[in-house]
């Protein structure tokens, strides 16, 4: 069955240490990538995403993702959390029929 | 100015009434959506509607229905609420099938009591 996984529920980590969240993903063929961030509260705003190219993509708020093809794999990297990250991060895959499907989102919470 | 903007923001009902959401974009995108948000923040669409045409009915009960009276806007209406149906609702926009991302509107919080 076509889906999305994410790796990590909830990850629990201090300021300024580094994050990786986990995302592969079973469609075949073409499909596009996304990462979205929700804050507490608000609606879901796009991170960055990958359609072809270099592999290694960068986004907002220092955030990069790396598509490993041979892994079905597009994890999302951050070198130095802060606070402000604290959020809902959703992995989300188009395979080209006018929907996002969607992980099962990993809850990010950074202390201080 | 708000891309995606969804009333009302919360909603708050008795099971069996029937109430509606209202969604707009001015973006100029042809294609809009709508995805629901359980209580476990697990997200799914329902609906793709493009160029005013629906694309996708992901298995939604006949209880929901969409209507798209123009490109800019997609309402949803819901009959008979149950219990289940509590969840947020975001409204999606994007150009064509959508392969370069969505943009939400804030979500409407519906709660069913």
């Amino acid at each position: 069955a076509q889906s999305v996984s994410q790796h990590n529920h909830h990850v629990i980590l201090s300021e300024a240490a580094s994050l990786e969240l986990g995302c592969n993903y079973s469609y075949g063929g073409t499909v596009n990538l996304f990462w979205y961030v929700q804050y507490p509260g608000q609606h879901l705003q796009l991170l960055l995403k990958y359609f072809s190219g270099d592999p290694l993509v960068k986004g907002i708020k220092g955030f990069e993702a790396e598509f490993i093809k041979s892994k079905f794999s597009f994890n999302l990297r951050k070198p130095s959390v802060q606070w402000s990250d604290t959020a809902e991060y959703f992995c989300a895959v188009s395979p080209n029929d006018y929907k996002l499907s969607f992980g099962a989102g990993t809850t990010v919470t950074v202390r201080a | 100015d708000t891309a995606v903007s969804q009333t009302p923001k919360y909603l708050v009902t008795q099971m069996g009434n029937d109430k509606s959401i209202k969604c707009e974009q001015n973006l100029g995108h042809d294609t809009m959506y709508w995805y629901k948000q359980d209580s476990k923040k697990f997200l799914k669409i329902m609906f793709s509607y493009n160029n005013k045409e629906l694309i996708i009915n992901e298995t939604v009960p006949n209880r929901f229905s969409p209507k798209s009276p123009d490109k800019a806007h997609l309402n949803l209406h819901i009959n008979s609420l149950e219990l289940g149906d509590s969840a947020v609702y975001f409204c999606a926009s994007s150009q064509g099938r959508g392969l370069q991302g969505h943009t939400f509107g804030s979500g409407t919080r519906l709660t069913v009591v």
